[in-house]
């Protein structure tokens, strides 16, 4: 079974500073990634996808299949940052996705 | 712009009640999905539908019916509700398999 791991709960950073969100997944196959965000009162929603190797509101995810990791990266955090953020996956043919726990940044 | 709607923001029931969260979406979507979102838990799938009267369990299914009758609704039941059910519930629809999924504004529910 596939599974998401985002390591930290919650994580501080100082505006201006770069800013790494950590995902690792376990899968055998070759999966789809995503982020997902979730500003306060607001509802989640699509980040970035690995697919589309684009980089949105400063945000880029590189998918690194020997670390099995898609870590989340910011060169210089912005106050309208802070968010939850949470990884998925989705694996195969599946309709569903697999979501971490997610990691609170505060900048 | 995909819109997905929730029947209610908040919502507070008592032990043993049959409790029914609705969610309708406007986009034609193939997919509609409910998960809830717990702190420290993350997002976990209840139930999905990939057409109309048509579904699958997710990771935790238990405690939890739903019902699709209509493309554009999905009902998740609460057969007889329970205090560890206290959560924040998440609808989702997407338009295809492989497509983005979009989420409603959740409802949050207390069950004393």
């Amino acid at each position: 079974a596939q599974r998401v791991t985002q390591p930290e709960k919650l994580l501080s950073v100082f505006k201006g500073a770069p800013v790494e969100l950590k995902c690792n997944y376990s899968y055998s196959g070759s999966p789809e990634l995503f982020w997902y965000v979730q500003y306060s009162r607001q509802r989640l929603q699509l980040l970035l996808r690995h697919i589309s190797r684009e980089s949105i509101k400063g945000f880029t995810a590189d998918l690194n299949k020997g670390e099995t990791s898609f870590h989340l990266k910011k060169p210089f955090a912005q106050e309208e940052d802070s968010a939850m953020y949470y990884c998925a996956l989705r694996s195969g043919s599946a309709r569903q996705l697999t979501f971490g726990s997610g990691t609170q940044l505060t900048v | 712009d995909v819109k997905v709607t929730q029947s209610s923001r908040y919502l507070v029931k008592r032990t043993g009640e049959k409790v029914f969260l609705e969610c309708v979406q406007d986009m034609d979507h193939e997919n509609m999905f409910w998960y809830r979102q717990d702190p420290g838990l993350g997002l976990r799938l209840i139930y999905f539908s990939y057409d109309v009267k048509m579904k699958e369990k997710g990771d935790i299914p238990e405690g939890y019916s739903v019902s699709r009758e209509k493309k554009e609704r999905f009902s998740l039941i609460l057969e007889s509700a329970s205090t560890n059910q206290t959560s924040m519930y998440l609808c989702a629809s997407s338009y295809r398999d492989r497509e983005t999924q979009y989420f409603g504004p959740g409802t949050r529910l207390l069950v004393l």
